[in-house]
């Protein structure tokens, strides 16, 4: 059975950082690029990136670039999502997701990121 | 960057109607290698991640309704849902993956 997993997650001050992981299983986790996607309460869903099957080709949401830092661990199936600097505007619900838009497109239920003094 | 302009924001409907949600991107999503659009369709419930319906804009994923129809190419794509049933009520998003990846803005669909 494929599974993705967030996990990470919580309430964490304004400024401060946190790492975001998603453990998966069931698949060849190194045959597939991997993304991130948020949603804040209320809002639509929010593209932050993803990262190809060897971690050599990494995209972000130009926005994003600066705050976000994709990586991977195919030793260990798992995908992360290190964000920086955080603000009020990064309290979301934080999805992993395998190849999306394609057929062998899955997600993971989310993890939730607040942002709050 | 590809900019998606999808409409409408929201819609009411019965059942047993049918609707069509458009989406329309700032640059073709067609790749010339494959002839292929880069364009999805995806249903997002309440308190439940997105679920995947439509890929490459017309192939229906596995499991997904017949009643479920996308269409399009190029720049303008179009979502239909026949027969509209209550289960089918939910958040519908597009998703280019042409260049990177843009979501459209979605469309809540809601009963009349």
């Amino acid at each position: 059975e494929v599974k993705l997993v967030e996990s990470g997650g919580g309430l964490v001050q304004p400024g401060r950082s946190l790492k975001l992981s998603c453990a998966a299983s069931g698949f060849n986790f190194n045959d597939y690029w991997m993304g991130w996607v948020r949603q804040a309460p209320g809002k639509g869903l929010e593209w932050i990136g993803e990262i190809n099957k060897d971690s050599s080709t990494i995209n972000y949401t130009p926005s994003l670039k600066d705050k976000f830092t994709i990586s991977r661990d195919n030793a260990q199936n798992t995908l992360y999502l290190q964000m920086s600097k955080l603000g009020s505007e990064d309290t979301a619900i934080y999805y992993c997701a395998r190849a999306p838009g394609l057929r062998r497109d899955y997600w993971g239920q989310g993890v939730m990121v607040t942002v709050s003094s | 960057d590809i900019v998606m302009t999808q409409s409408p924001f929201s819609l009411a409907v019965s059942e047993g109607e049918m609707v069509t949600i458009n989406c329309k991107s700032s640059q073709s999503l067609l790749s010339s290698g494959n002839q292929k659009n880069y364009l999805a369709w995806y249903q997002q419930k309440p308190g439940q991640s997105p679920k995947l319906l439509i890929y490459y804009a017309s192939t229906r994923q596995s499991g997904v309704p017949d009643r479920f129809i996308g269409s399009g190419s190029g720049t303008d794509f179009t979502l239909t849902i026949s027969d509209v049933q209550a289960e089918d009520l939910a958040d519908y998003y597009c998703l280019q993956h042409y260049s990177y990846h843009t979501f459209g803005a979605g469309t809540k669909l809601e009963l009349k």
